[in-house]
């Protein structure tokens, strides 16, 4: 089963936009990672931020966690058109060595 | 650095037929995950080995079955397939407990 929802399931923007996704989840967690997937293929991982830190960034992403609302928000600022894909959000559990349970995912969409 | 690499990229075979995916770890990983995500959906973990021992489970049923070989490559086994089977099945690469996951570009299975 899914650990959690990514909203929205879709966005649309335009280039030079900022694109904001948001994630909840359900249990602890000792990290949460997000991932991006180009047209159905593999899966690129964009950033890990661990249960102690509030924030965390890495180049054109923003990367947020609450504890306490068991949710997290990925930023990409200034896209560009070949930020189109679909991005998921993963997180790993205590003690379950390496297994991520993802989200639903959100399909960006950038366009010119 | 070689790559995930996983084989073949598209299969299409028929109910109650088996299958058999390969993927060889990025150098130098000892930990191979096996994921499985359906058309829309995130990927889901089926299971992990690590040195050549399963290292957890999935909610999978025993059709799904897997090894892992010295070189740290593994195979995943799916035995009287069903229709549901159809989706992308993505393998990733680790180091240990390391949590950064390198994922292949999938392979595409339809179940006819």
């Amino acid at each position: 089963s899914q650990q959690g929802e990514e909203d929205p399931q879709a966005l649309s923007i335009q280039e030079g936009e900022n694109a904001t996704m948001n994630c909840s989840y359900k249990t602890s967690i000792n990290n949460l990672q997000w991932y991006r997937q180009n047209s159905g293929r593999g899966l690129v991982h964009l950033i890990l931020i661990r249960s102690n830190e509030r924030e965390k960034h890495s180049g054109r992403l923003r990367v947020t966690l609450d504890t306490s609302k068991k949710s997290s928000s990925l930023l990409i600022t200034a896209s560009r058109a070949a930020d189109t894909a679909s991005y998921f959000c993963a997180t790993l559990f205590t003690g379950t060595a390496s297994k991520l349970t993802f989200g639903t995912g959100t399909r960006l969409q950038v366009t010119l | 650095e070689t790559g995930v690499t996983q084989s073949p990229t598209h299969l299409i075979k028929t109910r109650g037929q088996q299958v058999t995916l390969r993927c060889s770890s990025q150098s130098g990983h000892n930990t191979v995950s096996w994921y499985q995500q359906a058309l829309g959906q995130g990927p889901q973990f089926i299971f992990q080995y690590y040195r050549e021992e399963e290292n957890g489970r999935g909610n999978f049923p025993p059709r799904f079955s897997g090894l892992q070989f010295p070189n740290y490559s593994s195979e995943l086994n799916v035995n009287a397939l069903e229709l549901d089977d159809s989706a992308l099945y993505l393998c990733a690469s680790s180091l240990g407990d390391s949590y950064e996951q390198f994922f292949g570009p999938g392979t595409r299975l339809t179940v006819l």
